[in-house]
């Protein structure tokens, strides 16, 4: 059973400093996948990442991928109130073609 | 028009009643899946459909039942409502574009059961 875990499930941060959102999966995959919640909202797709080393990029969001480790992290830059969400990472096991998802990750950026 | 269109938004049901979820889709993919969001709990698979003739049990299948009437529309059904089925419930879509595999969600359907 694919397993995936996320940590800290609640993040509050400072605006302008650095933090980082860490998801483990238990089993090979092949593709891993972060989306941003908002409250009451749909998901919204952040980025997709498919082979080891893979690291991606969008405005203050930097997402990698060591699949060795089995290991995703989602690097939050300067983080600014717009970035308060929920964000959760999932998982596509073996070319399942079905997520699995970590339990989000609540973050809350104040002044 | 959105990609995904999940109807009703809301919906307050008692027990034991018979509900159904319905979800229809505009992007012409094959797969579609039915999940439910508990808080803390992420997302769990409730069943998912490869193509209409196929139809598959996901994690948390127990109490529903689902139906692909076309490619395009993907009902969830909850025979027998019972309070723990309260959830945000979202359907989705997934299929290659622009190189990567994606999957699309709809806007979701809080179904709160009294």
């Amino acid at each position: 059973e694919l397993k995936v875990e996320q940590n800290p499930l609640f993040l509050s941060m400072q605006e302008g400093k650095n933090y980082t959102i860490y998801c483990n999966y238990s089993t090979t995959s092949d593709r891993l996948y972060w989306y941003r919640q908002d409250p009451g909202k749909s998901l919204e797709s952040l980025f997709v990442l498919l082979s080891n080393g893979a690291v991606k990029q969008e405005g203050r969001l930097m997402a990698s991928l060591d699949t060795k480790a089995r290991l995703s992290t989602l690097h939050i830059t300067a983080a600014v109130h717009d970035l308060s969400a929920t964000y959760f990472c999932a998982v596509d096991y073996l070319n399942d073609y079905k997520l699995s998802f970590g339990a989000g990750t609540t973050v809350t950026v104040r002044a | 028009d959105a990609d995904v269109t999940q109807t009703p938004r809301n919906r307050i049901t008692k027990t034991g009643k018979r509900i159904m979820l319905e979800c229809s889709q505009t992007k012409g993919h094959d797969r579609m899946y039915w999940y439910r969001q508990d808080p803390g709990l992420g997302l769990r698979l409730i069943y998912y459909s490869f193509d209409v003739k196929d139809i598959n049990k996901g994690e948390i299948s127990d109490g529903y039942s689902v139906s692909r009437q076309a490619q395009a529309k993907f009902s969830l059904s909850l025979e027998s409502a019972i309070p723990n089925q309260t959830a945000l419930y979202f359907c989705a879509t997934s299929d290659f574009e622009g190189g990567d595999y994606g999957y699309t969600f709809g806007s979701g359907t809080r179904l709160t059961v009294v």
